[in-house]
């Protein structure tokens, strides 16, 4: 079974600094998705990243990008300049696509990442 | 354009009632699903649909009922609510097309069973 794990409950940054967020899963599979969702303190899931396994090249989203590496089954996520309206959970997911599940998500248990003004 | 909208937002039951979460999405998705976040738990599949008249069941589906007549909607029922199902529910929509669709949620309806 596919698993999805965030090793880090809690980080902490400074405003302005630099953080990642690690983000390890566990398939057979050649073939997925991997996804960052940022969870404010409003509940809404905000799409944050995105990248397909089949894709060499990593995922950037204006300050925010990711370290995939396949091999090691790893997807870390870097948030450059960070600012107060990044503090929130995060959540890493993975999706494999079978028999029209498309839209079925193993999420981590999540990062509560603070920002220190 | 409204994306998913769960109603209510919030609901208080006591064990044994029955009750309906509602969810509806506007952009003709093919695939709408429910989660359930507990606290240290990430968010958790409990049914999906990957269209009208069909359904499935994810990795927590016990207490919960689903039916899915119309694209649009997708509603879930606790047939008897059970403190255990105390937790924040998210429906959520995505297309098969382009396959790296991301899920689009709902805000989310906070149930809390005493």
């Amino acid at each position: 079974a596919q698993t999805v794990t965030q090793s880090q409950p809690e980080m902490s940054v400074q405003e302005a600094e630099t953080v990642t967020l690690s983000c390890t899963y566990d398939t057979s599979e050649s073939d997925y998705y991997l996804f960052w969702y940022k969870q404010p303190p409003s509940r809404q899931m905000i799409l944050v990243i995105r990248q397909e396994a089949y894709k060499q090249q990593n995922a950037t989203e204006n300050r925010f990008s990711v370290n995939f590496q396949k091999a090691a089954k790893s997807f870390s996520l870097k948030i450059s300049d960070s600012q107060l309206g990044d503090a929130a959970m995060y959540f890493c997911a993975y999706r494999f696509d079978y028999g029209g599940s498309q839209g079925n998500l193993i999420f981590g248990k999540g990062t509560k990442l603070s920002v220190k003004p | 354009n409204a994306g998913v909208t769960q109603t209510p937002k919030f609901q208080v039951l006591k064990t044994g009632q029955s009750m309906t979460l509602q969810c509806a999405q506007d952009m003709n998705h093919e695939y709408m699903s429910w989660y359930r976040q507990d606290p240290g738990m990430g968010l958790r599949l409990i049914h999906y649909s990957v269209g009208a008249g069909i359904t499935d069941q994810g990795e927590v589906p016990n207490g919960y009922n689903v039916s899915r007549s119309t694209t649009e909607d997708f509603p879930l029922r606790l047939l008897s609510a059970a403190p255990s199902q105390t937790s924040v529910y998210f429906c959520a929509s995505t297309t098969s097309s382009p396959d790296n669709s991301p899920l689009h949620f709902g805000n989310g309806t906070r149930l809390t069973v005493t």
